[in-house]
């Protein structure tokens, strides 16, 4: 059963739009959400996080906003550029002060000139 | 980037065959971490390590064993290797444990036939 959901596995979007990757979880008790970026033949680096006593973080290009409510974040990238064009996964603490991490299933994101 | 290397980086094996993968770490981190990465799955926690000679199981630790004898060094052993553990796998390492501060080794693509 999945606990943390990425529904959309890929997405495409042109240069200097906003790319929106958007991810979904169960379990209310989360309280610390985390993107990664990966690239092809590379192993996941870590893009920007949120805290569940915020709604929003931003990080230059990269917002994060969380809506507790509906259990779903997302992640919004503006403007998108070709560098960008990578596999994003969310990412959950299984259980409260762990660093064991749930991962999504990923949304390929690729961006267009 | 952080100094971690895996080894093989590739490798083909054959169904009943014992299998070690290697992670070298030159940053003298606690933590370490064994993922796979599957498609529909996203990556999913192996074993992990909270310093040598201290290890647990993670979510997908059946048919796995991993030993840390020395800080720098995280070893995963499929003792008899099956074809459902064709994946990729992926080393991480953290300084402190927490979730932000994961670094990902480049991956090792393990086929077993």
């Amino acid at each position: 059963d999945q606990q943390v959901k990425q529904n959309s596995p890929s997405l495409s979007v042109q240069e200097g739009r906003i790319s929106i990757l958007n991810c979904d979880y169960t379990n209310s008790m989360f309280d610390y959400f985390l993107w990664y970026k990966k690239y092809p033949a590379e192993g996941p680096t870590f893009l920007i996080s949120i805290s569940s006593i915020k709604d929003k973080n931003e990080d230059g290009r990269f917002t994060v906003f969380l809506n507790k409510s509906a259990k779903h974040l997302s992640l919004h990238i503006v403007p998108s550029q070709p560098g960008d064009s990578a596999v994003y996964f969310c990412a959950v603490p299984s259980s409260y002060n762990t660093d064991k991490l749930i991962f999504g299933t990923g949304t390929r994101l690729q961006v267009f000139p | 980037d952080a100094g971690i290397t895996q080894s093989p980086r590739h490798k083909v094996t054959e169904t009943g065959t014992p299998v070690t993968l290697r992670c070298h770490q030159t940053e003298n981190h606690r933590y370490m971490y064994w993922y796979r990465q599957d498609p529909g799955h996203g990556l999913r926690l192996i074993h992990y390590s909270y310093g040598v000679k201290d290890t647990d199981k993670g979510e997908v630790s059946d048919g796995y064993s991993v030993s840390r004898s020395k800080t720098e060094d995280f070893l995963l052993t499929l003792e008899s290797a099956t074809s459902s553990q064709t994946s990729v796998y992926f080393c991480a390492i953290s300084r402190t444990g927490h979730p932000d501060e994961q670094f990902f080794g480049p991956g090792t693509r393990l086929t077993v036939l």
